[in-house]
């Protein structure tokens, strides 16, 4: 079955600690994003790529990092410099062309203390 | 800009009522637009979509919408609520900068079914 997936579901990390998301697809889409998503605040861009080894930052990247080596793959490492890392965050997809719509990993909820 | 409204952070309805969720948006040239669900700790899901053609988009779960361009509106609705129709809902616009589509974003509707 073609999908997103996210690994791990749920992430527990020390405060000073980084840690990185991991994000695959196997549905050949070219576009790749990051969001984050806060209780009542809906979905902020953190970072997306339209191509390997091309990546832009969204509304929010301060405190993060993303790689784009393989078109499968877009990890994104939360670093020490986010102040306020715990959240749910949700990786998207999308074909190139089209009329926009993104389909979406189930999510990794990570929680540092 | 391009923006997203959706009226009402929570909207309650009983269990065999009407759905109505409501969605604003705001666009220089004509839109695509989208209705996602996401149930709790979980990720969104394509409800339904407007392109193109018929104005009235049909999608998953019994849910529809209406493009309405003189009200620059997308309202989604179902004309009987499940309680598993419990979520919260989100309404976007599709806008291309970088050559290429991104999604604005409203904040999202939470959907609460009584029984």
């Amino acid at each position: 079955d073609g999908g997103i997936t996210q690994s791990p579901k749920y992430l527990f990390r020390k405060e000073g600690q980084n840690v990185t998301l991991s994000c695959e697809q196997n549905l050949n889409h070219d576009a790749m994003y990051w969001y984050r998503q806060d209780p009542g605040q809906g979905l902020r861009l953190i970072y997306y790529s339209q191509i390997v080894n091309d990546f832009q930052k969204g509304d929010i990247a301060e405190g993060y990092s993303v790689s784009r080596e393989k078109k499968e793959s877009f990890p994104l490492t939360v670093t020490s410099a986010q102040k306020n890392p715990t959240a749910f965050y949700l990786c998207a997809s999308r074909v190139a062309g089209g009329p926009g719509e993104q389909y979406f990993g189930p999510g990794t909820r990570l929680t540092v203390t | 800009a391009q923006s997203v409204t959706q009226l009402g952070s929570h909207v309650s309805v009983s269990e065999g009522a009407l759905v109505l969720l409501r969605c604003n948006y705001s666009s220089s040239v004509p839109p695509y637009l989208f209705w996602y669900v996401q149930y709790p700790n979980q990720g969104l899901q394509l409800l339904l979509k407007y392109t193109t053609g018929a104005t009235l988009v049909k999608g998953i779960n019994g849910f529809e919408a209406e493009f309405k361009k003189s009200e620059t509106s997308f309202h989604l609705t179902k004309p009987s609520a499940h309680m598993s129709d419990a979520a919260e809902y989100f309404c976007a616009v599709s806008v291309t900068w970088d050559s290429n589509y991104q999604l604005i974003w409203g904040a999202g509707t939470k959907l609460i079914i009584k029984p």
